[in-house]
C-alpha cells in the first residue's frame, strides 16, 4: 500500500537532547513537509523540500533540521534549542498543486 | 501578512446541513484546500478549489470566489462521524506551501 509512515507514534525529550522523528513515503511524491500543531491550533510548516538534497526553512524552523538525502525519507530532528517541543508533528508529501498526503503524526512530550 | 479565518467551533444536528466559512488574505493564490481532521488523527483531505465556484463530492461540497477571499465547506445529511476540526488551507504559491487556518471544531449532535 502507497502511504507516509511516521516514527514513532510517541517520544519523549529530556532536557538538552536532540530527538529525531522519522518520515518515510512511498508514494513517489518528489516533495515533503513537515507540520506542527499545537491544541486548538492550525498546522504551521517548519521545513520543506521539494527536490532530494534540497529544503528550505518553513515559518517556524528555529529549534530544528532536515535532512533529505533520499526521496523517500525526510527524518526531522528536534534539536535541545527547541525550548517548547511538546506537540503534534505531521509529515506530508504531494506533487505539486496536488493534496498533501499526511503521515499519522508523532506526539513528542517534554520527560 | 497572511491570514486565514474560520470560526472556532459550530454545532449542527445529524441529518442537517452545515456551511463553514473561510476567509483569507494571502500574499499569492494558487488553490484552497479543505481537509477533515478527527482528534488525535492526520488530517484527509476534502476537497480542492482552484477556479471560482462550486466543487461538489457527494456530501460534502466547496466553493470559491477569488474576488473575495472566501471559501465555504458545504456538509449535508450530517453524521455522527462528521464531528471533527475542519481546516481551510491556501497554497500562497510556489513549492505547494499550505497556510492553515486554525480549523473549525464541528460537533453534531443525534
Amino acid at each position: 500500500d502507497g502511504g507516509i509512515t511516521q516514527s514513532p507514534k510517541y517520544l519523549f525529550r529530556k532536557e538538552g537532547q536532540n530527538v529525531t522523528l522519522s518520515c518515510e513515503q512511498n508514494l513517489n511524491h518528489d516533495a515533503m513537509y513537515w507540520y506542527r500543531q499545537d491544541p486548538g491550533q492550525g498546522l504551521r510548516l517548519i521545513y520543506y523540500s521539494q527536490i532530494v538534497n534540497d529544503f528550505q526553512k518553513g515559518d517556524i524552523a528555529e529549534g530544528y533540521s532536515v535532512s533529505r538525502e533520499k526521496k523517500e525519507s525526510f527524518p526531522l530532528t528536534v534539536t535541545s534549542a527547541q525550548k517548547n517541543p511538546t506537540a503534534f508533528y505531521l509529515c506530508a508529501s504531494a506533487e505539486v498543486n496536488q493534496p498533501q498526503h499526511f503521515g499519522d503524526g508523532t506526539r513528542l512530550s517534554i520527560l | 501578512g497572511q491570514n486565514i479565518d474560520q470560526p472556532t467551533e459550530m454545532t449542527a444536528t445529524e441529518g442537517a446541513i452545515v456551511q463553514i466559512n473561510c476567509t483569507y488574505q494571502t500574499s499569492g493564490f494558487n488553490g484552497l484546500f479543505w481537509y477533515q481532521q478527527h482528534a488525535g488523527e492526520a488530517p484527509t483531505f476534502l476537497s480542492y478549489n482552484v477556479l471560482d465556484g462550486l466543487e461538489e463530492k457527494g456530501r460534502f461540497s466547496s466553493f470559491l470566489s477569488r474576488s473575495k477571499g472566501y471559501s465555504y465547506l458545504l456538509l449535508k445529511e450530517l453524521q455522527m462521524k462528521d464531528s471533527a476540526s475542519y481546516l481551510c488551507a491556501v497554497n500562497s504559491g510556489g513549492y505547494n506551501k499550505l497556510i492553515f487556518g486554525a480549523g473549525t471544531r464541528l460537533a453534531v449532535h443525534p
